[in-house]
This record gives structure tokens, sequence and C-alpha cells, in this order.
């Protein structure tokens, strides 16, 4: 298994729908999860740090499942405005962090 | 405002010319990282720094140098050595160690001539 996989995509969904995507990790004793959101050609941004107890935000829901090894984030009523590269970050240990090459997503009118 | 800059937003080698991409945090932030990230890639570290005057080499540390000797600069040198340059460099920032939350600067675009 990969460090850090994502499915890359391109997920088209159209406006309003429900979307969800996943991000499994390979190192159980990983420390700490996030997902950033890349648009074109931008920096990535920080759109949530993923708790063991889930983490809300709006419309973006964050999971963590530790026993299959993977994070989660769901957005509910899509918005063209989140067309963008969603991205998966793992910390495995202290002196590691691992980007995933990213979901791209696109929200369609 | 507080944040993190970088500059050029464009940058062009020659063969055989080293470059220096600036990075600058105004955040207070202890930790600083450089990444490099390819079309259709994750980014990938390339150095890091936790403390002023400390760095540690990342994934792909080599053909490229780095200082660290004020808390809020962290400059990126690209060598000679480093045969394919060309990528979408970004500085990062982070309260204290590498796992916490960072902070992206705007890039640079570098290419070779």
């Amino acid at each position: 298994r990969k460090e850090v996989e994502q499915d890359p995509g391109p997920f088209n969904v159209p406006e309003g729908a429900t979307v969800a995507f996943n991000c499994t990790y390979s190192n159980s004793a990983s420390q700490s999860f996030f997902w950033y959101r890349q648009d074109c050609r931008k920096e990535p941004k920080l759109l949530m740090s993923v708790y063991s107890s889930g983490n809300e935000d709006g419309r973006f829901t964050a999971q963590l499942n530790r026993a299959s090894q993977y994070i989660s984030l769901l957005i509910r009523d899509s918005k063209l405005s989140d067309s963008a590269t969603y991205l998966c970050v793992v910390n495995p240990r202290d002196d590691k962090i691992i980007f995933g090459k990213g979901t791209r997503l696109h929200i369609l009118p | 405002d507080g944040g993190i800059t970088q500059s050029p937003k464009y940058l062009f080698r020659k063969e055989g010319q080293n470059v220096t991409l600036s990075c600058e945090q105004n955040l207070n932030h202890d930790a600083m990282y450089w990444y490099r990230q390819d079309p259709g890639q994750g980014l990938r570290l390339i150095y890091y720094s936790q403390i002023v005057n400390d760095f540690q080499k990342g994934d792909i540390a080599e053909g490229y140098s780095v200082s660290r000797e004020k808390k809020e600069s962290f400059p990126l040198t690209v060598t000679s050595a480093q045969k394919n340059p060309t990528a979408f460099y970004l500085c990062a920032s982070s309260i204290a160690r590498l796992g916490n939350i960072q902070y992206f600067g705007a890039g640079t675009r570098l290419s070779v001539l």
C-alpha cells in the first residue's frame, strides 16, 4: 500500500449534490491528518483538520477511521466554488509529512 | 497582514546557474518548510527547519540548499546540481513541529531557459 493514496478523479458532480472522497494511509501510527484545498496554479489552503471524533464545518465533514486507515471528506450542497483539488495530508511520525496527490472535483452547473 | 511572502512569483534559470527563492513570514512561526510540486503530483518536502540555525533534509534535498539565519526567513537555493528544477515551489510555516497545521505562501514557478 502506498503511504498516502487518493483517487485522482476527476469527480464531476452537479451543483447541489453531495460528494465524498477518501484518502487511505499505510502507517497505523500516523498522528495528524488534514484536508487542504488547492485551486489551479495556487497554493494549498487548509480546509480542515481531521480529529478522531470527526470534524464538521458548515457543509464540510471530515472523519477518521483508524481501524481501516482512511480519512474522508464529505461536501454537502456542493457549490460551483467548491471546484478544486483536495489534498489529504498525513503525519506518520515526527520527522515526516506526506501530501496526497489530490482528488480533482468539478462542480457542474 | 500576517502571512508568508514568496518572491519572485516567476523565475527563469539558465543552465549551470544557481538561483535563490525567497520566503519570509511574519506569523512568528518556529518551523518553516520548502516543497516542490510537479504537475499531477503531490507536494514533496525538500527541506524543513524547526528552529533558527537548524534545518533538516526532506525527501528530495539533492540539488538544493537552505539557510535559516533569522526566524522569519528561509531562503531556498536551487543549485546547478539540480538537473530538473522546473516546478512549482511552495514555502510553508507552522507553529513548532512538522505535524502542525502548515500555512503556505503563494509559490514561485521556476522554469529553465
